[in-house]
């Protein structure tokens, strides 16, 4: 079975911007989760979503936002990019929103 | 934030020795998780528990969920340089609405 993929691996962007992360889960998961990761903050949880909607959602601002397809593939979008947005981006799916599996990330540096 | 408590933040150790390492809350927990993750790329999951006092392996890796529910330790046997790298706990639970919360990480430095 495929695990979690996402794209793009890298990404560079500048201040202002706005940027499109997408997450593939393995197939047969219906949640999917987004994590921020930062070497000052660790592991953020951003948000879920399961079966198309927001089941979940962590203490980010507005300009963080997600959505989940039908085949549960998810997208995660960040506006008005800040310097402060730099950091590696993982998506994790889990069946059900219990144990989740790790893509390798989208690391997003915004100049 | 971190809501775990994960300790400790950093060791360095000498090839062959056993490690470990262990994450506390003042919390329950209904899910246990210990993840590996590699400079560049994503955690990969190395272990998973859901019961308490469950003890589990995976070759050289035993760990525990703790009988209170509130903590979870990580043995590694015999670390071998491939060891480097950092690890995650994780942990589950209905205060959080079952999101999960992770500890800040224990970075492995593995002298050979």
């Amino acid at each position: 079975k495929a695990g979690v993929t996402q794209t793009p691996r890298y990404l560079i962007k500048t201040r202002g911007q706005q940027v499109t992360l997408s997450c593939s889960p393995i197939s047969g998961h219906r949640s999917v989760s987004w994590y921020q990761q930062t070497p000052g903050q660790g592991l953020q949880f951003l948000f879920e979503y399961f079966s198309e909607t927001q089941r979940n959602k962590g203490n980010f601002p507005g300009r963080f936002s997600g959505r989940q397809f039908s085949n549960s593939r998810s997208e995660m979008n960040v506006s008005t990019l800040e310097l402060g947005d730099s950091a590696l981006y993982l998506c994790a799916s889990s069946l059900d929103g219990g144990t989740q599996y790790f893509g390798p990330g989208t690391r997003l540096l915004v100049l | 934030g971190q809501q775990l408590n994960q300790s400790p933040q950093s060791m360095f150790i000498q090839e062959g020795e056993d490690v470990s390492m262990n994450c506390t809350s003042s919390s329950i927990f209904n899910t246990w998780l210990w993840y590996k993750q590699d400079p560049g790329e994503g955690p990969v999951l190395l272990i998973a528990l859901y019961k308490a006092g469950e003890l589990t392996s995976n070759g050289r890796l035993t760990a525990q969920f703790g009988i209170t529910r509130k903590d979870s330790f990580l043995n590694i046997s015999a670390s071998i340089p491939s060891d480097v790298g950092i690890y995650f706990c994780a942990g589950s639970t209905m205060e959080y609405g079952n999101k999960l919360v992770f500890g800040a990480g224990t970075i492995l430095r593995v002298k050979s």
